[in-house]
């Protein structure tokens, strides 16, 4: 059962273009979500995050929007360059006792071409 | 990265023979967890852990087991490897601290099982 369905699974972007990528959750518990950009040989790394109050956060060229009662999330790479290539999952948990276990997207892999 | 750190890096090893990972944190953080990923599944959590002794099933944690008998340790064992368990391995760390509850994760472990 996958909670959080992330799509695409790759996205080719010219350079400057803005890439998006889109996320679906089932659990209206999550109160948390994370994007995670990961390089090759290397782990994911926290990119943004927003919570459920809010519909969007913007930092630098990376925003969220968040649509709660569609229950989606979305990271929108503004004017996107070379070093953006990489892969993106979207995640959620819910917080609590035992720490916050995110449940991840399946990944999308960003190709930004000259 | 910085204060986590995954052993070995890379493990080819056969089916049916014990398997040991190492995740070992210098940040003192509260939680461990460890991750799969795989093509297709994005990471799904195997074990995580809230504190010493203290450790818990994520969603595949059929053929693993987990132990913490310090802070700064969390060893992930598989007792028979299977080749279904060919995968790269992550460690993550997080402290929640009610601003931020973000992971940092290890480099990762790629584990053949032949």
């Amino acid at each position: 059962q996958q909670q959080v369905k992330q799509s695409p699974q790759s996205l080719i972007v010219q350079k400057g273009g803005i890439s998006i990528i889109n996320c679906a959750y089932e659990n209206t518990a999550f109160d948390y979500f994370p994007w995670y950009q990961q390089f090759p040989g290397k782990g994911p790394a926290l990119l943004i995050a927003i919570r459920p109050d809010v519909s969007e956060k913007k930092e630098g060229r990376f925003t969220i929007s968040f649509n709660k009662s569609a229950k989606q999330f979305s990271l929108h790479i503004m004017d996107s360059q070379p070093g953006d290539s990489a892969t993106y999952f979207c995640a959620a948990s819910i917080g609590g006792g035992g720490g916050n276990k995110l449940t991840f997207g399946t990944g999308t892999q960003l190709k930004v071409e000259l | 990265d910085a204060g986590i750190t995954q052993s070995p890096r890379h493990k080819v090893t056969e089916t049916g023979t014990p398997v040991t990972l190492r995740c070992h944190q210098t940040e003192n953080h509260r939680y461990m967890y460890w991750y799969r990923q795989d093509p297709g599944h994005g990471l799904r959590l195997i074990h995580y852990s809230y504190g010493v002794k203290d450790t818990d099933k994520g969603e595949v944690s059929d053929g693993y087991s987990v132990s913490r008998s310090k802070t700064e340790d969390f060893l992930l064992t598989l007792e028979s490897a299977t080749s279904s368990q060919t995968s790269v391995y992550f460690c993550a760390i997080s402290n929640r601290d009610g601003a931020n509850y973000g992971y940092t994760f290890g480099s990762g472990t790629r584990l053949t099982v032949v």
